[in-house]
């Protein structure tokens, strides 16, 4: 069954560092999505990602995020200068289209990012 | 409350037992999806309903939603151990990011 995958799964980091998490959505997917983790939080929205331009992003998704799709198949989060508060768990997630029965967003397993 | 909070906060049962959890949300939904996740690991997603669905089965699990009262509930049949984790239901408001509430973690005893 297609799913979903990221690296590295874990990810330790000096603060002010750049760093970038990778993604490989479902190969038919069109809708893109970063969320994060915080440890023992909610699961938070970042930002939306459909015909390679952002479709919505949050008031976290600051001028610190960016992302990309370099390819026809990754999906990248990019953090320029990591703070400590950055530490969290990043989950990647696709689904095929907005409606019609395709709109089940499929999560990877996460890249758990630790900014010292 | 916030938009996807989850009753109650954590659910201690015996295998065999049904687990029931609930979801309470506050702006109008196009879908509200339920996901799992083990301690530290990926979301699983479980099952999604529609705003114009009622009611909908998966297995040994049962998920109905109620607009008029902004609410969701996730039963679980029969439970076994292995369904210990965290569960959390997410709502899709049509802006197509999902909004999660904080979870309820069912611990299944064996």
């Amino acid at each position: 069954e297609p799913e979903v995958t990221q690296t590295p799964s874990h990810q330790v980091t000096q603060m002010g560092q750049e760093v970038i998490l990778r993604c490989v959505p479902i190969s038919n997917h069109l809708y893109f999505y970063w969320y994060r983790q915080i440890l023992g939080q909610k699961v938070e929205f970042l930002v939306s990602f459909y015909n390679n331009e952002i479709s919505e992003k949050s008031e976290i998704f600051d001028d610190q995020f960016s992302v990309e799709r370099p390819d026809g198949s990754n999906f990248t989060l990019k953090i320029r200068s990591t703070k400590l508060e950055d530490s969290a768990m990043y989950f990647c997630a696709s689904n095929i289209r907005s409606g019609g029965g395709g709109e089940t967003q499929y999560f990877g397993p996460g890249t758990r990012l630790l900014v010292l | 409350s916030q938009q996807g909070e989850e009753d109650p906060q954590a659910l201690s049962i015996q295998e065999g037992e049904n687990a029931t959890m609930n979801c309470s949300y506050k702006t109008s939904i196009n879908n509200l999806q339920w996901y799992r996740q083990n301690s530290g690991r990926g979301l699983v997603h479980l099952i999604l309903i529609r705003s114009n669905e009622r009611e909908k089965h998966s297995g040994r699990l049962r998920v109905t939603l109620d607009t008029s009262k902004k609410s969701s509930s996730l039963l679980i049949t029969a439970s076994r151990a292995a369904d210990t984790a965290s569960y959390f239901c997410a709502t899709d408001a049509g802006r197509r990011a999902l909004t999660f509430g904080s979870g309820t973690r069912l611990q299944v005893q064996p």
